[in-house]
């Protein structure tokens, strides 16, 4: 089946830096990526769309200049956490949707964001 | 707007016991329902789906029922396994909104043997 890969699965970064997460679909392409947040206990929140070769749209109280998406081809979509913060540790989780299949979406593992 | 309301958890059962966890939405239309299952520390795996009114989703075991009457979609299991342990969400998504799906709070799950 299909199968999304997120790397780095955990990663702890100082306050200020900036961290890159990746989200590769590794069997089929996917022109739509999902980001989603979710904080411990609760659901997840989409943060952004982001469709490949033009710009993310990103949801209503999304910076989108902290919170970088780039989709530059049809298996790769990153996400970079610019000059993070404590508030920004969450566990972010991608989502591919398969072409042209509609309702094939598969999820990425998740990566744990923990800035110190 | 769009919006998909499960039981609050956790909810703890014993092994063998009936699993319902309910899921209502508010949406004008019908969208597709979901059920998506997450392990601790992983993403989230399809359990389910079902793209149409009267339309019953089921996979290992689970049921779901796509009622337009109650905007409900209700998770059923008839027999837990340990196993089956994790955190359940309930989802809606429409295809002129570009896919995105939108989330219940999502439901814990515990079964103890």
């Amino acid at each position: 089946g299909a199968v999304v890969s997120q790397h780095p699965s955990r990663v702890i970064c100082k306050s200020g830096t900036s961290v890159k997460i990746e989200c590769r679909s590794l069997d089929f392409q996917a022109t739509t990526m999902f980001w989603y947040r979710q904080f411990p206990k609760q659901s997840l929140m989409l943060m952004a769309t982001s469709n490949e070769g033009s710009k993310a749209t990103y949801e209503q109280g999304v910076e989108k200049d902290k919170f970088l998406i780039n989709h530059a081809s049809l298996t790769l979509s990153t996400l970079t956490v610019t000059s993070a913060h404590p508030e920004d540790s969450s566990f972010y989780i991608c989502s591919a949707r398969e072409t042209p299949t509609y309702y094939g979406y598969t999820f990425g593992s998740g990566t744990r964001l923990t800035v110190v | 707007g769009d919006s998909v309301t499960q039981m609050e958890g956790p909810v703890t059962l014993s092994e063998e016991a009936f699993l319902t966890i309910n899921c209502t939405y508010t949406a004008t239309g019908y969208p597709s329902l979901f059920w998506y299952v997450q392990y601790p520390g992983e993403g989230l795996q399809l359990l389910l789906k079902a793209t149409k009114a009267d339309d019953k989703g089921s996979n290992k075991g689970f049921e779901a029922t796509y009622r337009k009457e109650t905007t409900s979609f209700h998770l059923e299991k008839g027999s837990v396994q340990v196993s089956d342990s994790a955190v359940y969400f309930c989802a809606l998504s429409w295809v002129n909104q570009g896919g995105k799906l939108i989330f219940g709070q999502g439901t814990e799950l515990s079964v103890k043997p």
